[in-house]
């Protein structure tokens, strides 16, 4: 079974604020995909970023940076100089190579930016 | 540009209605999904198709039913809708293959009274 983890579930910075949401997941498969959404105001998720498990490379996107660690099952977003634009849910997803390659979400954080 | 659209962003409808919700995508994708969201549970898999006239169950698919006749379109189908019901239902397509990138249509609200 799959599983992911995201503790925080309401988070409220101040604009210019750097800010870490946690991703702890858990599956049994060597080979597994790691995703980012976000979900703004309007509703629809939109893709961030995805990560298999053979790279641990952390990556860096503008503001935007992840940090994946296989040792501790964790694959961590960081917001960096927060702007009001960031407030949004944002969920961790899990993805193996199993018929229909099937989405297990985390149950969010709500990120507040207040000006 | 892809796209996802789904027939409607808010519904209500009574208890014991049936209740059609309507997904279309516009990539050629084989593999669509239908998931709901409920506030601290994130988004969780209803029903899945990987291809016309295929389906799979997701981890909750009690009370609901699915239909793919094209490759286009996923309906979601509450045969007699009840309260628990009431969500955000939200749709979904992608590739057939390795786990890619899923797009996401914009939700559909539903309030079952």
């Amino acid at each position: 079974a799959q599983k992911v983890t995201q503790a925080q579930t309401e988070i409220s910075v101040v604009e210019k604020e750097d800010v870490t949401l946690d991703c702890v997941y858990e599956t049994r498969d060597t080979t597994y995909y790691l995703f980012w959404y976000k979900q703004p105001p309007s509703g629809e998720l939109v893709f961030l970023i995805r990560r298999n498990s053979f790279d641990e490379q952390n990556e860096i996107s503008g503001r935007y940076s992840w940090n994946f660690q296989k040792s501790t099952s964790s694959f961590n977003f960081t917001i960096t100089a927060s702007q009001v634009v960031d407030s949004a849910v944002y969920f961790c997803a899990l993805s193996t190579n199993n018929a229909g390659n099937m989405l297990t979400f985390g149950g969010g954080t709500r990120l507040m930016v207040k000006p | 540009d892809v796209k996802v659209t789904q027939s409607s962003r808010y519904l209500v409808k009574r208890t014991g209605e049936k209740v059609f919700l309507e997904c279309v995508q516009d990539m050629d994708h084989e593999n669509m999904f239908w998931y709901r969201q409920d506030p601290g549970l994130g988004l969780r898999l209803i029903y899945f198709s990987y291809d016309v006239k295929m389906k799979e169950k997701g981890d909750i698919p009690e009370g609901y039913s699915v239909s793919r006749e094209k490759k286009e379109r996923f309906s979601l189908i509450l045969e007699s809708a009840s309260t628990n019901q009431t969500s955000m239902y939200l749709c979904a397509s992608k590739l057939a293959g390795p786990p890619d990138t899923q797009y996401f249509g914009p939700g559909t609200r539903l309030t079952v009274l």
